[in-house]
């Protein structure tokens, strides 16, 4: 079945633990995701990757990191989480056609972060 | 700036009750819009992409068009199952392939 897994679906910590959130898909996608998704501000961007070792910044992408090793895999890192990113994430992936017409994402489950 | 307007917030409906729900965009060059439908606590759902104005595309009770300036999404005698927010999103000519979302519609449709 094609799709996008997310871990942990849910985890709540303290401010400051350093933590990792994964995200794998099996569409052999080279373009991956992640948004936040908070009330009365819709889904953001906070970083994306176009391929293997490409990533770049969304529209929020402080306090986070990300890293693509390998295709299939797109973790996003807090370093030193705050209470402000307290919020809903998820991981998207598409197919990547250059210069044509666009290709829907597909989103994983979510991950609902709660940092206190 | 992309923008994504959707409207009305919130629309309540009962069963058989047709309706659309707009999205307003405003985006230099389209190269796609989605339709997305999203359950609570669950990720978007992938509904359609439109990528002309005029298009036009369906799937059971759903109907999605487009113009230059707008999309809507035709609600044919909805059921109860069909509550859920309908997220609208562009995307523009780019290397990055970002969508930029509306905050969305969420419909609830009564027995």
């Amino acid at each position: 079945e094609a799709q996008v897994t997310q871990n942990p679906r849910y985890l709540i910590t303290v401010t400051g633990k350093k933590l990792t959130v994964t995200c794998s898909q099996n569409m052999n996608h080279e373009y991956m995701s992640w948004y936040r998704q908070d009330p009365g501000l819709g889904l953001r961007q906070i970083y994306y990757s176009m391929n293997v070792e490409v990533t770049d910044k969304g529209d929020v992408p402080e306090g986070y990191k990300v890293s693509r090793k390998e295709k299939r895999n797109f973790p996003l890192i807090l370093e030193s989480p705050s209470p402000n990113q307290t919020s809903l994430y998820f991981c998207a992936s598409s197919s990547v056609r250059t210069g044509g017409l666009g290709y829907e994402q597909y989103f994983g489950p979510g991950t609902r972060l709660t940092v206190t | 700036e992309d923008q994504v307007t959707q409207s009305p917030e919130a629309l309540r409906l009962q069963e058989g009750e047709s309706s659309s729900l707009n999205c307003s965009y405003t985006v230099s060059g389209l190269r796609g819009l989605f339709w997305y439908r999203q359950d609570p606590g669950k990720g978007p759902e992938f509904l359609f992409t439109l990528y002309s104005a005029g298009e036009e595309k369906e799937k059971e009770r759903l109907k999605a068009t487009l113009t230059k300036k707008e999309s809507f999404l035709h609600i044919t005698a909805p059921k109860p199952e069909d509550s859920a927010t309908y997220l609208c999103a562009v995307q523009a000519p780019g290397a990055n392939s970002k969508l930029t979302f509306g905050k969305g519609i969420t419909l609830s449709v009564r027995p």
